[in-house]
């Protein structure tokens, strides 16, 4: 066990929907990072928060937006969504910035129809 | 723009012998290099990182990887292979300018009892 959680674990819905996937960080983790892994594209990184503010954006299409609360814990906004939005969503934390070692979430899989 | 490499999709090894998985990269300056492993339904977990110094990093589960900065190559090896080390292993860097991890497409190792 990681420390990181995330829900929902699974995930079904339809082209179009919105969909908010939660993360919470381990205790004292400073930084979140979103990821998606699909079998075409691979693990991509989205976006990094670090204590709130976002830090690092990455591979992240303008319908995905993402937020850190103040309580550290971070949710990923998809919305509009495509049958190739169909993937396994990852969230991540680390102490500080991307040279700690980042510990992985079990991952939310969204099955898009 | 930095990138990483994993020039093999599958690695087979008997257990017992020594495995190799092999990760090159192309960074502005000086690289961060990590491995990082998945087993199946599971998040990614930490095995090691490559900052500075000593060119041979140790790490998790009796894993290291060997830093060679002439052929940007960080490959990841061990000397005795276990049935339990079945998984797939992702490799990522991080230039200093940089903020993100990028990550390989990742090397599916099979170890045959």
């Amino acid at each position: 066990d990681s420390g990181v959680t995330q829900t929902p674990k699974h995930l079904i819905t339809a082209t179009g929907q919105r969909v908010t996937l939660r993360c919470s960080p381990r205790s004292g983790d400073l930084s979140v990072y979103w990821y998606q892994q699909s079998l075409d594209q691979g693990l991509q990184f989205l976006i990094q928060y670090y204590n709130g503010e976002e830090r690092a954006k990455g591979n992240i299409l303008e319908r995905f937006s993402a937020q850190q609360f103040p309580d550290l814990h971070s949710e990923l906004n998809l919305s509009s969504l495509e049958l190739g939005d169909s993937a396994l969503y990852f969230c991540a934390s680390s102490v500080g910035d991307t040279l700690d070692e980042q510990f992985f979430g079990p991952g939310t899989r969204l099955t898009v129809l | 723009a930095q990138s990483v490499a994993q020039p093999e999709d599958q690695v087979n090894v008997a257990e017992g012998n020594p495995l190799t998985v092999k990760c090159t990269y192309s960074v502005s300056g000086n690289p961060y290099l990590f491995w990082y492993v998945q087993y199946p339904n599971r998040g990614l977990q930490f095995l090691l990182k490559y900052i500075t110094g000593d060119n041979l990093v140790k790490g998790s589960y009796g894993f290291e990887a060997e830093f060679n900065k002439s052929q940007t190559s960080f490959h990841l090896k061990k000397p005795s292979a276990l049935v339990s080390d079945s998984a797939l292993y992702f490799c990522a860097v991080r230039d200093q300018a940089g903020t993100a991890l990028i990550f390989g497409k990742g090397t599916t190792l099979s170890v045959s009892s």
